[in-house]
């Protein structure tokens, strides 16, 4: 099962532009991750936010949670083709001793 | 290793026949996961384990899918009398924390995909 929904399911913007996506979660969790897949690869973190931490930075992204809507957001500025790739939430429960969950992804498509 | 390691890369194998799918996750890692992906989802937890023990499979499909970690390095997810819906790709991941609470970043191998004729 997933618990985890990015949406929108593809995305597709000019080079320069910011990218947003968001994900969408069912039950308490402990905390969200960020990973990014370019195709055919591997999976790769990008970011990690607690559920008590509302807002984190990393370079060029930039990630918000708000567990009262459960949902986090994943912000990309000023895009690269280089950013072209799948992005996945990921999300660990805080209901016990559970796995991290995936869900299915936003496909970003980067133009240059 | 420098990274999570998994063997074989392409394994083509005919229904009936079992396999088995190597994970070498990075030295000192505690936790190790399965997952499967198909093409265009994300993917979908197996099984996990901290050191050798298996913590969860719930995610393991059916009986003829086991997995293990007998010494907490390397593992083994073994697939019996394949079939064609077993054809996907099977990624490994590794944590330096143990899995299951405030879970870590995972690190991910390149995974193994499974094809099943």
């Amino acid at each position: 099962s997933q618990q985890g929904e990015e949406d929108p399911q593809a995305l597709s913007i000019q080079e320069g532009e910011n990218a947003t996506m968001n994900c969408s979660y069912k039950t308490s969790i402990n905390n969200l991750q960020w990973y990014r897949q370019n195709s055919g690869r591997g999976l790769v973190h990008l970011i990690l936010i607690r559920s008590n931490e509302r807002e984190k930075h990393s370079g060029r992204l930039r990630v918000t949670l708000d567990t009262s809507k459960k949902s986090s957001s994943l912000l990309i500025t000023a895009s690269r083709a280089a950013d072209t790739a799948s992005y996945f939430c990921a999300t660990e429960t805080n209901s016990g001793n559970t796995p991290l969950v995936f869900g299915k992804g936003t496909r970003l498509s980067v133009i240059a | 290793g420098a990274g999570v390691s998994q063997s074989p890369r392409y394994k083509v194998t005919k229904r009936g026949q079992d396999v088995a799918l190597r994970c070498d996750p990075i030295s000192g890692h505690v936790s190790l996961y399965w997952y499967r992906q198909a093409l265009g989802q994300g993917p979908e937890f197996l099984t996990y384990f901290n050191y050798e023990a298996q913590q969860d499979k719930s995610g393991l499909p059916n009986d003829r899918f086991s997995a293990e970690r007998p010494e907490g390095s390397i593992s083994t997810l073994t697939i019996q009398r394949t079939e064609q819906r077993d054809s996907a790709m099977y990624r490994c991941a590794s944590s330096l924390t143990s899995g299951g609470t405030h879970t870590g970043e995972l690190f991910f191998g390149e995974g193994s995909r499974l094809t099943v004729l």
